[in-house]
């Protein structure tokens, strides 16, 4: 069976410093995976995805960005962390169609 | 572009009680359906999905959603609400294929139950 993990769980940084979340998944291979990011009591927003290795498409501009150095591995990074990033982090994975299946998610507080 | 609307942001209803959460969505053609719970802190856990085929859906912990066409929804229903029920819930819709598989969520519904 697929799985797919988060971390760190939770995360509290200082404005200004950089950023590295990770996402992996286990048990299928060549996922679509995506990043998700929640403000508190707000919806989800997609940040990033990937259909693959080294390909990645990003939905809305800011001071993140992701990576894909493994075909099931998935990096979000900033250099400087602002105050607005802090939120909840999900991470998915999918087939080429069909529903998307939820990592555990990371929660990032910027201080 | 495809859109959902969860027109109910929250919703109180007593253990024991039947639940209807709204889900109304906007797509081109046949679209992919999906409701996601979501507990305090944690991921977005499947319910159920339609792909295709019989309209009437079940899921797991006793959900169920029927996709109306003719009305462009998609409701969850469950004919006997518990405690444990108490949780963020998510409409989202797909379409039958593209690169990258998107799928657009509703804003979410909050369902609470009183004792």
């Amino acid at each position: 069976s697929q799985t797919i993990h988060q971390w760190p769980a939770t995360l509290v940084q200082p404005v200004g410093s950089p950023l590295s979340l990770e996402c992996t998944v286990e048990g299928t291979s060549n996922p679509n995976l995506y990043w998700y990011r929640q403000a508190a009591g707000r919806g989800l927003q997609l940040l990033f995805y990937s259909v693959g290795i080294g390909q990645i498409s990003s939905e809305v501009p800011q001071n993140l960005s992701a990576s894909r150095p493994q075909d099931r591995q998935f990096i979000l990074s900033s250099k400087k962390l602002l105050l607005s990033d802090s939120g909840f982090y999900l991470c998915a994975w999918s087939h080429q169609v069909g529903e998307q299946y939820f990592g555990p998610g990371t929660r990032l507080t910027v201080t | 572009a495809q859109s959902v609307t969860q027109p109910d942001i929250h919703i109180t209803v007593s253990e024991g009680a039947s639940l209807e959460l709204r889900c109304n969505y906007s797509y081109g053609a046949t679209p992919y359906l999906f409701w996601y719970v979501q507990s305090p802190g944690q991921g977005l856990q499947l319910l159920l999905k339609y792909f295709s085929g019989d309209t009437l859906v079940q899921g797991i912990k006793g959900f169920e959603a029927e996709f109306k066409r003719s009305q462009s929804s998609f409701n969850l229903r469950k004919p006997s609400v518990h405690w444990s029920d108490a949780a963020e819930y998510f409409c989202a819709v797909g379409p039958s294929y593209n690169a990258g598989n998107m799928l657009t969520f509703g804003g979410g519904t909050r369902l609470m139950v009183k004792p």
